[in-house]
């Protein structure tokens, strides 16, 4: 079946440094793919999204490329601040459902 | 309400117990799921309504569990003779379109714990 695998955290960087999270999927055909955000205390928020192969997402710095030769959607931000602090899950849109990844918490130091 | 919206947010049950839990989803929105939440894990789906139609209920993991969304807006997931393995939040979503394609939008979860 559909399965979403995100590299473990949890992650904690410095202010200013640059952030990947790997995600990489398993999927029938070429489902759409999500990066949802869970900030402290609030619901998951969608961050952004790609349709279709080589589609980049991008929202708030943060940019995800929808690679089909490796099955993969890593999220990317150049330059994360204090704020970017939060759990984030990657996602495949299933049939009638989203597939999530177990998501990997990120803790941003100033 | 602008947002999808739970309750309660939180619910302690003895073990045994039946409960109830409420979703708000966002007025007009055709799709409905809900999505069980386990501790440092991502949502596992448990069931999607389109309207007042249940299309798919796999993800529910026992028949003590039991969702309705009769008159296509608010939808209720019961649970039946509550065990320690159903504590987890249980997260609401609902979508504009048919389909998991679109994006969803999620309410704050209730979180149940189960003693």
């Amino acid at each position: 079946g559909d399965s979403v695998t995100q590299m473990e955290g949890p992650v904690t960087l410095s202010e200013e440094a640059f952030l990947t999270i790997n995600c990489t999927y398993t999927a029938t055909g070429y489902p759409s793919l999500f990066w949802y955000v869970q900030y402290p205390g609030e619901g998951l928020q969608l961050l952004l999204k790609a349709t279709k192969a080589d589609d980049k997402g991008s929202n708030k710095g943060f940019e995800a490329t929808y690679r089909k030769e490796t099955t993969s959607f890593h999220l990317e931000k150049g330059s994360v601040q204090v704020s970017d602090s939060a759990v984030y899950f990657c996602a495949l849109a299933g049939a009638q459902k989203l597939v999530f990844g177990q998501g990997t918490r990120l803790t941003i130091n100033p | 309400g602008a947002g999808v919206s739970q309750s309660p947010r939180y619910k302690v049950a003895k073990r045994g117990q039946d409960v109830a839990l409420r979703c708000d989803p966002i007025s007009g929105h055709v799709s409905l799921f809900w999505y069980q939440q386990a501790l440092g894990q991502g949502p596992e789906f448990l069931t999607y309504f389109q309207n007042e139609a249940q299309l798919d209920k796999s993800g529910l993991p026992s028949d003590r569990f039991f969702a309705e969304r009769p008159e296509g807006s608010v939808s209720t997931l019961k649970i039946q003779r509550t065990q320690q393995e159903d504590s987890a939040v249980y997260l609401c979503a609902s979508s504009r379109r048919e389909g998991s394609y679109n994006e969803q939008f999620f309410g704050p979860g209730t979180r149940l714990t189960v003693l």
